[in-house]
């Protein structure tokens, strides 16, 4: 099955810098790559996602890239704010019975020094 | 919050005893997941169903069960067979199971076992 590894567990960034997660997959059958945020006690939202038809996606100051070849995504946030920091999530699924369902990766604690 | 609920919020059990957790939603989605979140481990799917009186299978399926008798429900039951249910469980929907449609997560219920 599918296995999806995230780095780094923990990031600390100076507000207004960039932040920069990755994540890599197993499965290249897997065509689309979720991100989710979840602020603390509250549960998971989808803040963008990446079909494998696409190697960039944008919105606003978060955007997404993904390299097929190498099987590896990674999530950009620019401009970072106070309000950026939480757990964030990357996840893979494919197209066929089977492999649908989405796989996570494990999580990265995302903290905006002000 | 996307009309997925979960009851209770916090739920404390003896060893030993069976429990159940309610997920219900008024989105008309289809497809219904469960999962597990604990500390550094990300979500893991337990269980998911992609359709009414249907289930599957997810990656730690064992000691726990489900039913899907009706559309706006999949409750999950933490039988006493599973060796460490002390965690924070997730319920999610989906219009279809086809990647690529969002999941929609609910509040949590937190699982304690005295």
């Amino acid at each position: 099955g599918e296995n999806v590894e995230q780095h780094p567990s923990t990031l600390s960034v100076q507000e207004g810098d960039s932040a920069v997660i990755k994540c890599t997959y197993s499965d290249s059958a897997s065509n689309y790559f979720p991100w989710y945020k979840q602020e603390l006690g509250k549960r998971p939202q989808l803040i963008i996602d990446i079909r494998s038809n696409v190697g960039e996606k944008k919105d606003q100051r978060i955007a997404v890239t993904l390299n097929k070849t190498a099987k590896h995504f990674s999530l950009h946030i620019t401009e970072t704010q106070p309000e950026d920091s939480a757990v964030y999530f990357c996840a893979a699924s494919g197209a066929n019975f089977g492999n649908e369902k989405l796989t996570f990766g494990t999580g990265t604690r995302l903290t905006i020094i002000p | 919050d996307g009309g997925i609920t979960q009851s209770p919020k916090y739920l404390f059990r003896k060893e030993g005893q069976n429990v159940t957790l309610s997920c219900e939603q008024n989105l008309n989605h289809d497809a219904m997941y469960w999962y597990r979140q604990d500390p550094g481990q990300g979500l893991r799917l337990i269980y998911y169903s992609q359709i009414v009186n249907d289930f599957q299978k997810g990656d730690i399926a064992e000691g726990y069960s489900v039913s899907r008798e009706k559309k706006e429900s999949f409750p999950l039951t933490v039988t006493s067979a599973q060796k460490n249910p002390t965690a924070f469980y997730l319920c999610a929907s989906s219009i279809s199971s086809v990647p690529g449609n969002e999941q929609f997560f609910g509040p949590g219920t937190r699982l304690t076992v005295l």
